[in-house]
């Protein structure tokens, strides 16, 4: 399977800790895109790389979060100190930049984050 | 602020006949408009999309139309099967694609 894969898919941690989790996207793919998604609310933008450069970053991603795609292939979300507020599922999609035509998002499944 | 709306939370059908989702937005700089689905557990996956220089695109079941005068597209699938049970959601991004917006989602229920 060469769809996009993410670790883990579900991780349980303390409020106050740091998690992070991995994204590896489609091969071929340049764009790589992290998206937050909580209960009744459809995909929040966070972040996006094209390559390796981090072009983008909502103001929803406070200070405590981290993402990094180093040599342009896979991508890490760190999360320090925890809060509950946190708890969400954090998708992470990849797309290939085209000069035209379509270039729809390819999702992984997703990580469930749950802080207690 | 919410580009991508959809004002539906769910709608439920019976089987072999029309769903009909639907999708408002504000922007109109967005052209480029997607429909994902999502089971449980599991991420969105892509299931059709439509250019702003086309009003209907269709794929089997499933036709998506756009009405840029009213900022507004929709999701047709016909007939509906009991394995379209899913939640949808509408996206849109501009020329750039840099980001897309996603709505809230709707939950289609297909009943038998």
């Amino acid at each position: 399977d060469t769809g996009v894969s993410q670790d883990p898919r579900h991780k349980i941690t303390k409020r106050g800790q740091n998690v992070t989790f991995r994204c590896d996207p489609i091969s071929e793919h340049n764009r790589l895109y992290w998206y937050r998604q909580t209960l009744g609310q459809g995909p929040e933008f966070l972040t996006y790389f094209q390559n390796e450069a981090q072009l983008e970053k909502s103001r929803l991603l406070s200070d405590r979060f981290s993402a990094e795609r180093p040599k342009g292939s896979f991508s890490t979300l760190e999360i320090q100190r925890t809060e509950q507020g946190d708890s969400a599922m954090y998708l992470c999609a990849s797309s290939m930049r085209l000069t035209s035509g379509t270039g729809e998002l390819f999702f992984g499944e997703g990580s469930r984050l749950t802080v207690l | 602020d919410q580009q991508v709306k959809q004002n539906s939370p769910s709608l439920s059908v019976q089987e072999g006949r029309i769903s009909i989702l639907n999708c408002d937005y504000t922007n109109s700089m967005f052209d480029y408009f997607l429909w994902y689905k999502k089971y449980p557990a599991e991420g969105p996956t892509f299931l059709i999309s439509i250019s702003s220089i086309k009003d209907k695109n269709e794929d089997g079941r499933f036709t998506v139309f756009l009405n840029k005068s009213a900022k507004h597209l929709s999701l047709h699938i016909v007939p509906s099967q009991p394995g379209d049970s899913a939640v949808y959601f509408c996206a849109a991004n501009t020329d750039n694609f840099n980001k897309f917006y996603f709505g809230s989602g709707t939950k289609l229920n297909v009943k038998p």
